[in-house]
């Protein structure tokens, strides 16, 4: 069964620096999807950003982006210039591949929380 | 586009009533994942859903827990003879046949 580790419960920055938060997952498949979801103190699950397995080529979304290591299951996330904004729990989150009749399973993490400093 | 809709937002029931959470997904989205978030902890996955199936409920607790989505009409996620213990966060998702899956706001469940 496939599984998803965050070793940081919780995390500090400075405004305007750059912290990385870890994620690591384990899985037997070599098709799947990998994202990180940004839950502010509202506890509404924001999309932060998506990578495909079978792209070599790490996403980016403006200041967030991540170090995708396939071979070693690590999946984390940088954010650049960190904001008051950023402050929120982050999930990291496992989506499998295709399963019968087109269906998925999703597997998140425990959370890192976040917290930046003015 | 409307995002995921869940109603009501705030729920407030006595011990042994029945809760009922509604939750709308996006337009064109045929999969719906229901999530228990207890304060300061993560999300615990309970169920999925296509319409009118259930695919995966091996998160949801064997007694007073029932989830369905019927072919018309919004997922509902039924908890009877509520007790302390299920005062939490529900999280309702839904995501098209591929791709990433989007939230609705939460369902803040108190039983008092």
């Amino acid at each position: 069964a496939q599984t998803v580790t965050q070793s940081q419960p919780e995390m500090s920055v400075q405004e305007a620096e750059t912290v990385t938060l870890s994620c690591t997952y384990d899985t037997s498949e070599s098709d799947y999807y990998l994202f990180w979801y940004k839950q502010p103190p509202s506890r509404q699950m924001i999309l932060v950003i998506r990578q495909e397995a079978y792209k070599q080529q790490n996403a980016t979304e403006n200041r967030f982006s991540v170090n995708f290591q396939k071979a070693a299951k690590s999946f984390s996330l940088k954010i650049s210039d960190s904001q008051l904004g950023d402050a929120a729990m982050y999930f990291c989150a496992y989506r499998s591949a295709e399963g019968v009749s087109g269906t998925y399973k999703y597997i998140f993490g425990t959370g890192t929380r976040l917290k930046v400093l003015a | 586009n409307a995002g995921v809709m869940q109603n009501p937002r705030h729920l407030v029931r006595r011990r042994g009533q029945e809760a009922r959470l509604r939750c709308s997904p996006m337009k064109g989205h045929s999969h719906v994942y229901w999530y228990r978030q207890l304060p300061e902890e993560g999300l615990k996955f309970m169920v999925y859903l296509q319409k009118e199936n259930i695919i995966d409920e091996s998160g949801m607790p064997k007694e007073r827990f029932s989830a369905e989505f019927p072919k018309e009409g919004p997922s509902i996620l039924r908890i009877q003879q509520v007790v302390r213990g299920d005062s939490a966060a529900y999280f309702c998702a839904s995501s098209p046949p591929s791709y990433e899956q989007y939230f609705g706001p939460g369902t803040r469940l108190t039983v008092t």
